[in-house]
């Protein structure tokens, strides 16, 4: 079956542009999640969904960072007024439920100019 | 930000011999203890949820098992495949709803 989708691939943008990028879970996965990884990091978290709530968004890095979720399935993570330490590989994953293993997108390698 | 540790950061391993690496993580207000592989050019893959103290899973030749009184695990490969060959992470969740706190990873390379 299909697994996690994430678009662009990659996506490379000038200083002070909003981006936009999409999260497509697995189908009937309640719970999504968004990473991102910065050259010589880890994985860092930045929000989860429950549905279409996101009960702790206490990872996003900065309010120029936003995310939604809608009908339960794809979300979208935006990042307004981009900055260089914006870039990064920005990871989407989904599981069946809340704590369950996650399942991975590809991810979307953001570099900002 | 809670301290999940692994060690060492990168081995080396000559195919069809063993090896193992360790996350240690808070033994405090344990939840689960995910472990994902991640291959170069690919997304993570879940090999393991471990939720309950002296736990021990197995998925081919890699196994993991779980302390969660003293905080750590270990990851063991048994008679490593270049194809063995990735960034080993483990991730402690830190709350109920499955927010984790991932590890800098275990890179291990197989050669040949």
């Amino acid at each position: 079956g299909a697994g996690v989708s994430q678009s662009p691939s990659n996506k490379v943008t000038e200083k002070g542009k909003d981006v936009e990028l999409r999260c497509d879970p697995i189908s009937g996965h309640t719970a999504l999640y968004w990473y991102r990884q910065s050259l010589g990091q880890g994985l860092e978290f930045l929000i989860y969904f429950q549905g279409n709530s996101a009960p702790d968004k206490s990872g996003l890095p900065s309010d120029r960072f936003s995310a939604e979720r809608t009908g339960g399935s794809v979300s979208t993570l935006t990042i307004q007024r981009t900055q260089q330490e914006d870039s990064a590989v920005y990871l989407c994953a989904s599981s069946l439920f809340l704590g369950r293993e996650q399942f991975f997108g590809p991810g979307t390698r953001l570099t900002v100019l | 930000i809670l301290n999940v540790e692994q060690s060492p950061q990168s081995l080396h391993v000559q195919e069809g011999d063993s090896t193992n690496f360790t996350c240690s993580f808070p033994s405090s207000n344990f939840y689960a203890l995910h472990w994902y592989r991640w291959e170069t050019a690919k997304s993570p893959e879940a090999l393991f949820v471990m939720t309950l103290n002296g736990d021990e899973k197995k998925k081919g030749q890699i196994s993991a098992t779980l302390n969660t009184k003293e905080g750590y695990s270990y990851l063991y490969i048994k008679g490593s495949q270049p194809e063995d060959s990735a960034t080993y992470l483990c991730a402690f969740m830190i709350d109920s709803w499955g927010k984790l706190q991932f590890g800098a990873g275990t890179q291990v390379v197989v050669t040949p």
